[in-house]
């Protein structure tokens, strides 16, 4: 079966430094989206791409990040200068007709 | 904007037994998806169930089937001879002309053996 994959499975970082997560999503879906989830609190959606350009963003989704389609497979979430509060998991997800399959997530956790 | 309401924090249930989730979201759409996603402690979400708005009839995947009321704005989520698998949390989310997903805040379900 199909499976969105992201890497790392888990990120640690100095706060002030740059990291980028990355997902290979579904090959024939459409849409990409990132989403996170600070511990024991709901998901939240951050982004979704399509056709090369940001479709949506949330008010989340500040200067500090970017996503990007670098070619054919990956989709990046950048987040240029960490936060402590930029803990969280972060979910990539795709979908072709509505349903959003994800990935099983970047821990990151910013020290 | 759309919201997700779930009113539950915690449920519990008896191995085999039947237990239903409640789910309540607010939307001024006319055309959109439900969802309920389960994530166990590994955190991965994993899809459970979907329900398009246009269709009158439930959605059903094995033991897991939905009370879709559209007036009400209420989508439940039942499950049928629950097994401790099936022991995690449960979002109910909602997906509208924008696509992407609005979350409730979950329901923790347990199953007692």
């Amino acid at each position: 079966e199909p499976e969105v994959t992201q890497t790392p499975s888990h990120q640690v970082t100095q706060m002030g430094q740059e990291v980028i997560l990355r997902c290979v999503p579904i090959s024939n879906h459409l849409y990409f989206y990132w989403y996170r989830q600070i511990l024991g609190q709901k998901v939240e959606f951050l982004v979704s791409f399509y056709n090369n350009e940001i479709s949506e963003k949330s008010e989340i989704f500040d200067d500090q990040f970017s996503v990007e389609r670098p070619d054919g497979s990956n989709f990046t979430l950048k987040i240029r200068s960490t936060k402590l509060e930029d803990s969280a998991m972060y979910f990539c997800a795709s979908s072709e007709l509505g349903t959003a399959i994800f990935g099983s997530g970047t821990q990151l956790s910013v020290l | 904007a759309q919201t997700v309401t779930q009113s539950q924090p915690e449920m519990s249930v008896q191995e085999a037994e039947t237990v239903t989730l409640s789910c309540t979201y607010d939307t001024s759409e006319s055309d959109y998806y439900l969802f309920w996603y389960k994530q166990p402690p590994s955190r991965q979400m994993i899809l459970v169930i979907r329900q398009e708005a246009y269709k009158q009839q439930n959605a059903t995947e094995n033991r897991f089937s939905v009370n879709f009321q559209k007036a009400a704005k209420s989508f439940s989520l039942k499950i049928s001879d629950s097994q401790l698998g099936d022991a995690a949390m449960y979002f109910c989310a909602h997906s509208g002309s924008a696509r992407q997903l609005t979350f409730g805040s979950g329901t923790q379900l347990t199953v007692l053996p």
